[in-house]
């Protein structure tokens, strides 16, 4: 089992919708949690990080934690297609104080 | 503001050469990760240092190593060059207790 699993998508969704993308963590005991986006061939941009449980809002991003589920999500509303992007979740794990583990990471396409 | 700067942009090496991949963290931050990432891959945690000391360490191949100097900059030193260490290499920096994380732009290496 991957330290942190993400569904590779592609997440096809039309413009001005809502995209949600989901990530699961093994590491019960994971403190921090963070989204970034990345544009093919460029590096990773962040967007959300997210500490405690429940929902933090930024713009037109959310992020939701839970975790007894060991769960975090994101979801971006008004989706545009300059949102197209692969998303990484990234998890800093107990064991390692000073890495930050990634998903593989969902396509996310936006479509006029 | 300033960003975490990586040099070279590109690189291209012959197979059995030598790399050296170098990173300049944000300003006061003290802690950088080194990523590696093959096409359509997700970012693979390399190894990380902290206040010039190494505190985690990844899927490092042998033949790399690298290390954090007294000004906080780092560099990756890549040996015996294989064809599959061609890839996207970033670096990224955070402050103290592993606040969010900012990657650079990325060094891609290709091994001819």
């Amino acid at each position: 089992q991957k330290e942190v699993e993400q569904n590779s998508g592609p997440l096809s969704v039309p413009e001005g919708a809502i995209a949600s993308l989901n990530c699961t963590y093994s590491d019960r005991g994971s403190q921090s949690f963070f989204w970034y986006r990345q544009y093919s061939g460029k590096s990773p941009e962040l967007i959300m990080s997210i500490y405690s449980n429940g929902d933090k809002e930024d713009g037109r991003f959310t992020a939701q934690l839970n975790k007894a589920s060991q769960y975090v999500s994101l979801l971006i509303r008004d989706s545009q297609p300059s949102d197209s992007a692969t998303y990484l979740c990234a998890v800093n794990t107990l064991g390692g104080y000073n890495k930050l583990i990634f998903g593989a990471g969902t396509r996310l396409a936006v479509h006029p | 503001a300033a960003g975490v700067i990586q040099s070279p942009r590109h690189l291209i090496k012959e197979k059995r050469e030598t790399a050296t991949l170098k990173c300049y963290p944000i300003p006061r931050h003290d802690t950088v990760y080194w990523y590696q990432q093959g096409p359509g891959q997700d970012p693979q945690f390399l190894i990380s240092f902290y206040e010039k000391m190494q505190s985690d360490k990844g899927s490092i191949p042998d033949r790399f190593s690298a290390q954090q100097f007294s000004d906080y900059h780092s560099e990756l030193n890549m040996s015996s060059l294989e064809l599959g260490d061609s890839a996207l290499y970033f670096c990224a920096s955070s402050g103290e207790h592993v606040t969010e994380a900012f990657f650079g732009q990325g060094t891609r290496l290709t091994v001819v």
